[in-house]
């Protein structure tokens, strides 16, 4: 049984560049979220997607876009692209109807802007 | 506004005594905890959690405790390993979004001593 999946593994960027980050949520999975991960922070939420649409979304501006297809599989992406953009963009799948469960976290991937 | 935080940056213990991480929040509305430990070039996995109906919770090695009226949790780990050598990270959330929406503190990073 596959976890959850992220690609690429690692990315570079230039400034003002546009950036597409795909996830592959676990076997039975139906909502993806995304988090931000700064170094020597903890991950923070930017949104979550369930039945193809964006439910909650966190303190990000709106360069931070995202899509869920009709697989549960989803994309995030960034447009514009600034220093501070470099993090660990991490993805968490859950089976939204069951509340009182984890989210399982793909490996990451490594945005680097240069 | 750092609504979990984890006020130890580091933390480091002898193999086979006990490791307590700590964690507190000031949202009121957070009932349902988790922890997980994040290993470099990897994705968080998940540990343990607790909803607020319980003071504690036990798997294994790990053990976490609830105070409410503090605000505070507690990550247990007896005895504790070399393979325990990790970041852990705190996280809540309301219950009613279960583990769709997480707020991280800002991390442990234990590290086991042989």
């Amino acid at each position: 049984d596959a976890g959850v999946t992220q690609s690429p593994t690692h990315l570079i960027k230039t400034r003002g560049q546009q950036v597409t980050l795909r996830c592959s949520p676990k076997s039975g999975h139906d909502t993806v979220s995304w988090y931000q991960q700064a170094l020597g922070q903890g991950p923070q939420f930017i949104f979550q997607y369930y039945e193809e649409e964006e439910r909650q979304r966190g303190n990000f501006p709106d360069r931070f876009s995202g899509h869920q297809f009709p697989n549960y599989s989803s994309e995030l992406n960034v447009n514009a692209l600034l220093l501070g953009d470099s993090a660990l963009y991490l993805c968490a799948s859950s089976y939204f109807p069951s509340l009182n469960t984890e989210a399982f976290f793909g490996q990451g991937t490594r945005l680097t802007v240069v | 506004d750092q609504q979990v935080k984890q006020n130890s940056p580091s933390l480091s213990v002898q193999e086979g005594r006990i490791s307590i991480l700590n964690c507190d929040y000031t949202n009121s509305m957070f009932d349902y905890f988790l922890w997980y430990k994040k290993y470099p070039a990897e994705g968080p996995t998940f540990l343990i959690s607790i909803s607020s109906i319980k003071d504690k919770n036990e798997d294994g090695r790990f053990t976490v405790f609830l105070n409410k009226s503090a605000k505070h949790l507690s990550l247990h780990i007896v005895p504790s390993q070399p393979g325990d050598s990790a970041v852990y990270f705190c996280a809540a959330s309301p219950l009613i979004q279960g583990a769709q929406k997480l707020v991280f503190g800002q991390g442990t990073r234990l590290t086991i001593n042989p």
